[in-house]
């Protein structure tokens, strides 16, 4: 089975600063795709960015990047210039052959002004 | 054009009372899913429909626990004598079409029903 974890509870960053947020995952498949969610206090999840796993290039979408290291099974989300409503938690999740997602735990990220 | 929608938004029974929770998918999404996250976790899966194909109910952590689909559109979870550690964040999503290995569809979720059991 697949399973994805996020170690770190809660992060904080300073507003225009850049902060990394940490994912491993374990998998015996070779191709799957990776996720970052967000989801407000709203409770709506948010899609952030996507990953293939056979795609070599770090996906990105505006501010956000990510760490691909498929040796490693480490999937890092970088957000850059934070912002105010960038505070949220975060997940990260995976998906394979059954099309089901696996989410980590989560993570609060605070955005000091 | 509208999202996906569930009702009700939040749901207080007591102990041993059947809920039923609605999701409404996005019109001509085939795949529909549900999960639960319970406070401070991730989600878990429950169950997905696609199309007209046996649902995978492998997630489902009791027989309590039933969902339902009318062809490609509404869906009912429900859950039968409610425990208090059925309390939890019920949320569905629905995609155009369940992905494979080389292809992935989004998943667009719903606000999510808060259940509390008392």
């Amino acid at each position: 089975a697949q399973t994805v974890t996020q170690s770190q509870p809660e992060m904080s960053v300073q507003e225009a600063e850049t902060v990394t947020l940490s994912c491993t995952y374990d998998t015996s498949e070779s191709d799957y795709y990776l996720f970052w969610y967000k989801q407000p206090p709203s409770r709506q999840m948010i899609l952030v960015i996507r990953q293939e796993a056979y795609k070599q290039q770090n996906a990105t979408e505006n501010r956000f990047s990510v760490n691909f290291q498929k040796a490693a099974k480490s999937f890092s989300l970088k957000i850059s210039d934070s912002q105010l409503g960038d505070a949220a938690m975060y997940f990260c999740a995976y998906t394979g052959a059954n099309s089901k997602l696996t989410f980590g735990k989560g993570i609060t990220l605070s955005v000091r002004p | 054009g509208a999202g996906v929608s569930q009702s009700p938004s939040n749901k207080v029974t007591e102990k041993g009372k059947d809920v039923e929770l609605r999701c409404d998918p996005i019109s001509g999404h085939t795949a529909l899913y549900w999960y639960r996250q319970r406070l401070g976790q991730g989600l878990e899966f429950l169950i997905y429909f696609q199309g007209n194909s046996a649902p995978d109910k492998s997630g489902l952590p009791s027989d309590r626990f039933s969902a339902e689909r009318t062809g490609e559109s509404v869906s009912t979870l429900t859950i039968q004598r409610t425990q208090q550690e059925d309390s939890a964040v019920y949320l569905c999503a629905s995609s155009p079409k369940v992905g494979s290995a080389y292809s992935y569809n989004e998943q667009f979720f719903g606000p999510g029903t808060r259940l509390t059991v008392l």
